[in-house]
């Protein structure tokens, strides 16, 4: 069974740093491709960023340049480093697995497990 | 950047009504679209990709179609854990964006 574990949120002022993570289990994370989503109060959803198994990192513009997607093979964790953070990043981050559909749908991506998600609040 | 949206933003339905849900990106995305379930304090659950197919362990009350730029969520006969906000993906692009969500609600 896939489950995946945010921690890390919490309250920080405009211009500081925060690191969450996203602990995996049932599935090992340099072998599959990991995504941060996030949903602010009141808004929808909003894709932040993508690992793929082979390393290769992608970012909204949002966060491009702030925010940076890591991962621990070893510990089956992913990580998103952000700095400079805003009020604008202010919600509840997800992290999610992305799977790939098969035969011509091998570039299709779709989240199909989620972690519980962490709150992140970036107020003075 | 390709647009989703959604229409409606919000529907009032009642239990054994069947509800349809639409959402249009801004150009031609072939079948290439995610749909969401997402209930307040959850995680958002999948229930639906590449268009029309059902993601495992979905009822088969949840169905999906369309291509190119128009698509449709439908619930054939609402039950009590259907009321949520739904929410289309598309996943055309390395953009991975969301439709603004549509919120089922209680009649």
């Amino acid at each position: 069974e896939v489950q995946l574990v945010e921690s890390g949120g919490g309250l920080v002022q405009p211009g500081g740093s925060l690191r969450l993570s996203c602990a995996a289990s049932g599935i090992s994370v340099s072998q599959t491709y990991m995504t941060w989503v996030r949903q602010a109060p009141g808004k929808g959803l909003e894709w932040v960023s993508m690992m793929y198994s082979g390393g290769r990192k992608l970012y909204a513009d949002s966060v491009r340049g702030r925010f940076t997607i890591s991962r621990d093979n070893s510990e089956d964790t992913v990580y998103l480093q952000m700095n400079t953070l805003r009020r604008e990043d202010t919600a509840v981050y997800y992290c999610a697995r992305a799977s790939y559909g098969s035969g011509s749908y091998f570039n299709l991506y779709y989240f199909d497990h989620w972690g519980q998600g962490t709150l992140v609040t970036v107020s003075s | 950047d390709i647009q989703m949206t959604q229409s409606p933003s919000s529907l009032s339905a009642s239990v054994g009504d069947r509800v349809t849900i639409t959402c249009r990106a801004g150009q031609s995305i072939r079948d290439y679209v995610n749909w969401y379930q997402k209930k307040p304090g959850k995680a958002p659950n999948l229930l639906i990709f590449a268009a029309s197919t059902l993601q495992s362990g979905v009822p088969s009350r949840f169905s999906g179609s369309g291509y190119g730029t128009d698509f449709t969520l439908t619930i054939s006969s609402l039950q009590p854990e259907d009321f949520a906000t739904y929410f289309c993906q598309e996943t055309y692009d390395n953009l991975w964006t969301f439709g603004p969500g549509t919120k089922v609600e209680v009649q």
